[in-house]
């Protein structure tokens, strides 16, 4: 069975702080999405790596995939409220598509 | 691309009632579509999958079954609610490579 540890589960920071949230496993995935969601909403896909190490970036946020495919982080510079929401990493490549998800970091950015 | 209806979008139930909650994928043809509940706006619990019509696999016992009778219908069923079965449903739909698209999901109280 394939875990994704996702950490922090909770982050309380100031408008204008960097934060990194970080997605491990001892498993390998052949891609890995990230995920932010609004409370009584669904998930929306932020950003899907599918290279070792590769860097995506999505205006403030910064994705990085690990050399081996094991680990992901999320990197968001300047935090600003709007960025308050559930962040969700899954990863893929077990058969029917289906993803192993993390449990998710709450972020919570106070003005 | 492709869009994903979920209805309703909140139900309350009395513990025993039979339960349909429907979802319904449009701008794609013969998608994996998958059911999850996620409680207290934390992790995805996969509940069932289907790769196509009449194609169901259940990732989790339970009390809820799923049927899909179209291409683009997924319906997840129970006879009789009990009150663990309260939770965030959500409707996800892969059409190609590994990622999955979420619909808006189905708030569920039974009481």
């Amino acid at each position: 069975t394939q875990l994704l540890e996702q950490s922090p589960q909770f982050l309380s920071i100031q408008e204008g702080e960097n934060l990194t949230v970080y997605c491990n496993s001892s498993s390998v995935f052949s891609s890995l999405q990230w995920y932010r969601q609004e409370p009584g909403e669904g998930p929306v896909l932020l950003v899907t790596v599918v290279t070792g190490g590769e860097v995506k970036k999505l205006k403030r946020l910064t994705f990085q995939f690990g050399d081996a495919r094991k680990d992901s982080s999320l990197h968001i510079t300047a935090a600003q409220p709007g960025d308050t929401g559930l962040y969700l990493c899954a990863g893929g490549g077990t058969s029917y598509g289906k993803l192993t998800f993390g449990q998710g970091t709450i972020l919570t950015v106070h003005p | 691309s492709q869009t994903i209806h979920q209805w309703p979008a909140t139900l309350v139930q009395p513990v025993g009632s039979p339960l349909s909650l429907e979802c319904t994928v449009e701008g794609t043809s013969n998608p994996n579509l998958y059911w999850y509940r996620q409680a207290a706006g934390r992790g995805l619990q996969l509940l069932f999958y289907s790769v196509g019509i009449g194609q169901i696999s259940s990732e989790v016992p339970q009390n809820l079954s799923a049927s899909r009778p179209q291409d683009r219908q997924f319906i997840l069923s129970s006879k009789k609610l009990l009150l663990s079965d309260s939770g965030f449903y959500l409707c996800a739909c892969l059409t190609s490579g590994e990622t999955q698209y979420f619909g808006p999901g189905t708030r569920l109280l039974v009481l």
